[in-house]
C-alpha cells in the first residue's frame, strides 16, 4: 500500500491564482481530513470527510473548498490564493471513528507559497 | 471552542536527559492521540489512549491519560538523538465532532 499520497509537493502561486492540492489514499479509510500547520504551530483543521458525497468545515475552511466523489480522493481547493494561505498542507485518513482504528495516517505533505 | 494546549513549547535536553510534554483540554476528552512528526516530515501516529487514568508505555516512552479525561503526559526516559521532533497530542471531545483538536505541539531537540 502507497498509504496517503498528496501532490504536489511544493508549489508556488501567484496572489490571485487557484490551484488544486491531491490527496489519495488506497487504505479503504472512510474518514479524510485536509490540515495546515504554519511554520512552528499545529495543525489546523480546514475540512473532513466522514465518508464520499459528505463533507464538514474544520477550524480554518475560508478560502477553500473540498469534494469527496469517491472513498480515495479528497482534493483541496484554493481559490484567490493570498498570502495567508502560505503553508504546508497535509492529507490525513483514518479508517473510523471507533477507537480501533482512529489513529489518523498523514500524506507527506504539500509545501505552498503564496507571494 | 473546544482547546488543546501543550507546555512546553520547545524543550532542549542533553542527550541520556528525560524529556516530558504535558497536554491540557478546556473540556473532556472521549481520547486522546499522540503523534510525533520529525524536522521536515509528517506526523506519524504513535499511541491512543481512552480510559481514565490509563497508562500505556512503548520501550523508553510512557503516556498517561489524566482520571478526569482532560489531560494527557508524554515522558521520554533518557532520550536518544532518534527522538528529536515535535510532539503533538491530539484529542476527540466527549461531546464529539468526528474530529481532532491538535495542541501547539513540544519541539524537542537534543545535544548529542
Amino acid at each position: 500500500n502507497a498509504g496517503v499520497t498528496q501532490t504536489p509537493k511544493f508549489r508556488i502561486l501567484k496572489i490571485g491564482q487557484s490551484m488544486t492540492l491531491q490527496c489519495t489514499q488506497d487504505m479503504n479509510h472512510n474518514y479524510m481530513y485536509w490540515y495546515r500547520q504554519d511554520p512552528g504551530m499545529g495543525l489546523k483543521l480546514i475540512y473532513y470527510s466522514v465518508g464520499a458525497g459528505i463533507t464538514d468545515k474544520g477550524e480554518v475552511p475560508n478560502g477553500y473548498n473540498v469534494s469527496r466523489s469517491t472513498t480515495e480522493d479528497f482534493p483541496l481547493r484554493l481559490e484567490l490564493a493570498a498570502p495567508s494561505q502560505t503553508s504546508v498542507y497535509f492529507c490525513a485518513s483514518s479508517l473510523s471513528r471507533m477507537a480501533a482504528g482512529y489513529e489518523q495516517y498523514f500524506g507527506p505533505g504539500t509545501r505552498l507559497t503564496v507571494t | 471552542g473546544q482547546q488543546v494546549m501543550q507546555i512546553p513549547q520547545y524543550q532542549h535536553v542533553q542527550e541520556g536527559e528525560d524529556f516530558t510534554t504535558y497536554c491540557n483540554s478546556s473540556t473532556t476528552l472521549s481520547n486522546i492521540q499522540w503523534y510525533k512528526q520529525r524536522p521536515g516530515g509528517h506526523p506519524v501516529f504513535l499511541i491512543q489512549l481512552v480510559k481514565s487514568g490509563e497508562v500505556k508505555k512503548q520501550k523508553r516512552l510512557t503516556f498517561q491519560f489524566g482520571e478526569a479525561k482532560k489531560n494527557s503526559s508524554l515522558h521520554i526516559t533518557a532520550t536518544q538523538t532518534t527522538d528529536v521532533g515535535t510532539y503533538f497530542c491530539a484529542g476527540d471531545s466527549i461531546q464529539g465532532a468526528q474530529k481532532l483538536v491538535f495542541g501547539q505541539g513540544t519541539r524537542l531537540t537534543i545535544n548529542p
